[in-house]
Protein backbone atom coordinates (compact mmCIF):
# COMPACT_ATOMS: atom_id res chain seq x y z
CA UNK A 1 0.00 0.00 0.00
CA UNK A 2 1.45 3.45 -1.08
CA UNK A 3 1.90 5.68 2.41
CA UNK A 4 2.46 9.02 2.42
CA UNK A 5 4.09 11.01 5.45
CA UNK A 6 5.19 14.38 6.29
CA UNK A 7 6.62 15.89 8.91
CA UNK A 8 6.13 18.28 11.27
CA UNK A 9 2.65 18.47 11.43
CA UNK A 10 2.77 22.18 12.05
CA UNK A 11 5.67 24.67 12.28
CA UNK A 12 5.87 28.17 13.59
CA UNK A 13 8.61 30.30 12.05
CA UNK A 14 9.82 33.94 12.55
CA UNK A 15 9.82 35.99 8.87
CA UNK A 16 12.94 35.62 7.54
CA UNK A 17 13.61 31.83 9.28
CA UNK A 18 14.63 29.59 6.76
CA UNK A 19 13.37 25.97 7.00
CA UNK A 20 12.24 22.90 5.40
CA UNK A 21 9.57 20.35 5.14
CA UNK A 22 9.71 16.69 4.75
CA UNK A 23 7.99 14.36 2.82
CA UNK A 24 8.05 10.69 3.25
CA UNK A 25 6.76 8.07 1.06
CA UNK A 26 6.59 4.20 0.39
CA UNK A 27 5.46 3.11 -3.28
CA UNK A 28 6.09 0.52 -5.46
CA UNK A 29 7.76 2.71 -8.43
CA UNK A 30 7.24 6.88 -8.58
CA UNK A 31 5.59 8.44 -10.97
CA UNK A 32 5.41 11.98 -9.57
CA UNK A 33 5.82 13.62 -6.25
CA UNK A 34 3.37 16.84 -6.09
CA UNK A 35 3.19 19.67 -3.90
CA UNK A 36 0.33 22.06 -2.98
CA UNK A 37 -0.49 24.90 -1.12
CA UNK A 38 -3.82 25.61 0.63
CA UNK A 39 -4.82 28.11 2.37
CA UNK A 40 -7.91 27.97 4.40
CA UNK A 41 -11.11 27.06 2.90
CA UNK A 42 -9.96 27.28 -0.26
CA UNK A 43 -8.71 24.31 -2.73
CA UNK A 44 -5.27 23.50 -3.18
CA UNK A 45 -2.62 24.96 -5.29
CA UNK A 46 -0.20 23.44 -7.30
CA UNK A 47 3.17 24.23 -6.19
CA UNK A 48 5.65 21.85 -8.07
CA UNK A 49 6.03 17.96 -9.97
CA UNK A 50 9.02 15.89 -9.20
CA UNK A 51 9.97 12.94 -11.24
CA UNK A 52 13.14 11.37 -10.40
CA UNK A 53 15.74 11.38 -7.43
CA UNK A 54 17.75 14.11 -7.42
CA UNK A 55 15.56 16.78 -9.59
CA UNK A 56 15.14 20.43 -7.57
CA UNK A 57 12.65 22.84 -8.77
CA UNK A 58 12.06 26.29 -7.40
CA UNK A 59 9.35 28.86 -7.24
CA UNK A 60 10.37 32.63 -5.67
CA UNK A 61 11.24 31.76 -1.80
CA UNK A 62 10.31 27.92 -2.46
CA UNK A 63 12.59 24.89 -3.59
CA UNK A 64 11.53 21.45 -3.82
CA UNK A 65 14.03 18.61 -3.88
CA UNK A 66 13.74 14.87 -4.23
CA UNK A 67 15.35 11.56 -2.85
CA UNK A 68 14.59 7.70 -3.99
CA UNK A 69 12.50 8.27 -0.34
CA UNK A 70 11.93 11.55 0.33
CA UNK A 71 11.08 14.99 -0.40
CA UNK A 72 12.39 18.40 0.83
CA UNK A 73 10.49 21.85 0.55
CA UNK A 74 12.72 23.89 1.40
CA UNK A 75 12.04 28.10 2.21
CA UNK A 76 14.12 30.19 2.00
CA UNK A 77 13.50 33.64 4.50
CA UNK A 78 9.80 32.96 4.79
CA UNK A 79 6.86 36.05 4.88
CA UNK A 80 3.70 35.67 6.42
CA UNK A 81 2.27 35.69 2.96
CA UNK A 82 3.77 32.43 3.06
CA UNK A 83 1.70 30.91 5.84
CA UNK A 84 -0.31 28.28 4.75
CA UNK A 85 -0.56 24.58 5.12
CA UNK A 86 1.06 22.44 2.44
CA UNK A 87 0.36 18.95 1.19
CA UNK A 88 2.09 16.43 -0.54
CA UNK A 89 0.97 14.10 -3.03
CA UNK A 90 2.37 10.78 -4.49
CA UNK A 91 1.35 9.35 -7.84
CA UNK A 92 2.41 5.54 -7.72
CA UNK A 93 3.56 3.92 -11.42
CA UNK A 94 0.63 1.24 -12.16
CA UNK A 95 -3.07 0.94 -10.72
CA UNK A 96 -5.26 3.84 -11.15
CA UNK A 97 -2.26 6.27 -11.20
CA UNK A 98 -4.42 8.66 -8.90
CA UNK A 99 -2.28 10.16 -6.06
CA UNK A 100 -2.07 9.42 -2.75
CA UNK A 101 -2.03 12.63 -0.46
CA UNK A 102 -0.02 13.12 2.69
CA UNK A 103 -1.75 15.25 6.07
CA UNK A 104 -0.22 18.32 5.23
CA UNK A 105 1.96 20.65 7.00
CA UNK A 106 0.44 23.54 8.61
CA UNK A 107 3.32 26.84 8.14
CA UNK A 108 2.51 29.88 10.07
CA UNK A 109 5.34 32.81 9.34
CA UNK A 110 5.01 35.32 11.97
CA UNK A 111 5.83 39.42 11.19
CA UNK B 1 -6.14 30.21 -18.13
CA UNK B 2 -5.61 27.29 -15.24
CA UNK B 3 -8.66 28.33 -13.57
CA UNK B 4 -11.44 25.91 -12.32
CA UNK B 5 -14.44 27.42 -11.42
CA UNK B 6 -17.16 25.64 -9.15
CA UNK B 7 -20.37 26.97 -7.43
CA UNK B 8 -21.84 27.41 -5.28
CA UNK B 9 -19.18 29.04 -2.82
CA UNK B 10 -21.47 28.17 0.06
CA UNK B 11 -24.34 25.30 0.60
CA UNK B 12 -26.17 24.53 3.22
CA UNK B 13 -29.47 21.89 3.26
CA UNK B 14 -31.40 19.93 5.08
CA UNK B 15 -31.05 16.32 4.95
CA UNK B 16 -34.43 16.02 3.00
CA UNK B 17 -32.87 18.40 -0.07
CA UNK B 18 -31.89 17.19 -2.64
CA UNK B 19 -29.24 20.23 -4.18
CA UNK B 20 -26.31 19.72 -6.67
CA UNK B 21 -22.65 21.40 -6.73
CA UNK B 22 -21.38 22.03 -10.15
CA UNK B 23 -17.59 22.48 -12.04
CA UNK B 24 -15.99 23.75 -14.78
CA UNK B 25 -12.86 24.02 -16.55
CA UNK B 26 -12.10 25.35 -19.48
CA UNK B 27 -8.21 23.86 -19.99
CA UNK B 28 -9.20 21.19 -22.04
CA UNK B 29 -8.23 18.38 -19.46
CA UNK B 30 -9.89 15.21 -20.24
CA UNK B 31 -10.06 13.86 -16.50
CA UNK B 32 -12.01 15.57 -13.53
CA UNK B 33 -12.36 14.78 -9.92
CA UNK B 34 -14.59 15.16 -6.82
CA UNK B 35 -12.92 14.76 -3.29
CA UNK B 36 -14.51 15.49 -0.32
CA UNK B 37 -12.53 17.22 2.68
CA UNK B 38 -12.60 17.42 6.08
CA UNK B 39 -10.80 19.99 8.60
CA UNK B 40 -7.68 19.90 8.99
CA UNK B 41 -7.61 16.23 6.74
CA UNK B 42 -6.44 15.69 3.37
CA UNK B 43 -8.36 15.77 0.53
CA UNK B 44 -10.10 12.95 -0.02
CA UNK B 45 -10.65 11.24 -3.77
CA UNK B 46 -14.47 10.37 -4.28
CA UNK B 47 -14.63 10.37 -7.93
CA UNK B 48 -12.66 10.08 -11.34
CA UNK B 49 -14.17 10.79 -14.41
CA UNK B 50 -12.25 9.75 -17.66
CA UNK B 51 -12.74 10.78 -21.00
CA UNK B 52 -16.31 11.81 -19.51
CA UNK B 53 -16.52 8.44 -18.31
CA UNK B 54 -16.90 7.47 -14.67
CA UNK B 55 -13.19 5.46 -14.57
CA UNK B 56 -13.22 5.48 -10.30
CA UNK B 57 -16.46 5.30 -7.36
CA UNK B 58 -14.44 5.21 -4.44
CA UNK B 59 -17.01 2.85 -2.78
CA UNK B 60 -18.92 6.59 -1.83
CA UNK B 61 -22.67 6.10 -0.44
CA UNK B 62 -25.13 6.61 -3.39
CA UNK B 63 -26.14 9.59 -1.52
CA UNK B 64 -24.06 11.56 -3.96
CA UNK B 65 -24.53 11.13 -7.43
CA UNK B 66 -21.69 12.10 -10.24
CA UNK B 67 -22.36 13.09 -13.56
CA UNK B 68 -20.04 14.78 -16.50
CA UNK B 69 -22.55 16.03 -19.25
CA UNK B 70 -19.51 16.85 -21.19
CA UNK B 71 -15.58 17.43 -20.70
CA UNK B 72 -15.85 20.86 -19.71
CA UNK B 73 -18.63 20.48 -16.90
CA UNK B 74 -18.55 17.84 -13.42
CA UNK B 75 -21.48 17.90 -11.28
CA UNK B 76 -22.03 16.42 -8.15
CA UNK B 77 -25.64 15.83 -7.53
CA UNK B 78 -26.59 15.32 -3.84
CA UNK B 79 -29.99 13.83 -2.05
CA UNK B 80 -30.83 12.29 1.91
CA UNK B 81 -27.54 13.50 2.68
CA UNK B 82 -26.33 13.36 6.52
CA UNK B 83 -24.71 15.90 9.22
CA UNK B 84 -21.49 13.81 8.76
CA UNK B 85 -21.42 14.90 5.61
CA UNK B 86 -20.83 18.23 6.17
CA UNK B 87 -17.30 19.58 4.38
CA UNK B 88 -15.46 21.27 1.82
CA UNK B 89 -16.06 19.41 -1.64
CA UNK B 90 -13.75 20.05 -4.37
CA UNK B 91 -13.07 19.63 -7.80
CA UNK B 92 -9.95 18.57 -9.84
CA UNK B 93 -9.11 18.53 -13.66
CA UNK B 94 -5.54 17.21 -14.89
CA UNK B 95 -4.95 16.70 -18.85
CA UNK B 96 -5.21 12.76 -18.54
CA UNK B 97 -5.57 10.30 -15.87
CA UNK B 98 -2.76 7.54 -16.50
CA UNK B 99 0.10 9.96 -16.80
CA UNK B 100 1.81 12.00 -13.98
CA UNK B 101 -0.29 15.08 -14.39
CA UNK B 102 -0.39 17.77 -11.83
CA UNK B 103 -4.56 18.22 -10.69
CA UNK B 104 -5.64 22.47 -10.58
CA UNK B 105 -8.08 22.43 -7.76
CA UNK B 106 -11.50 24.92 -7.89
CA UNK B 107 -12.24 27.02 -4.67
CA UNK B 108 -14.65 24.60 -2.80
CA UNK B 109 -18.23 24.57 -2.44
CA UNK B 110 -18.48 24.56 1.48
CA UNK B 111 -21.77 22.15 2.59
CA UNK B 112 -23.09 22.41 5.64
CA UNK B 113 -26.18 19.86 6.09
CA UNK B 114 -28.38 20.30 8.86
Amino acid sequence: EDQVTQSPEALRLQEGESSSLNCSYTVSGLRGLFWYRQDPGKGPEFLFTLYSAGEEKEKERLKATLTKKESFLHITAPKPEDSATYLCAVQASGGSYIPTFGRGTSLIVHP
Amino acid sequence: DTEVTQTPKHLVMGMTNKKSLKCEQHMGHRAMYWYKQKAKKPPELMFVYSYEKLSINESVPSRFSPECPNSSLLNLHLHALQPEDSALYLCASSPGQGASYEQYFGPGTRLTVT
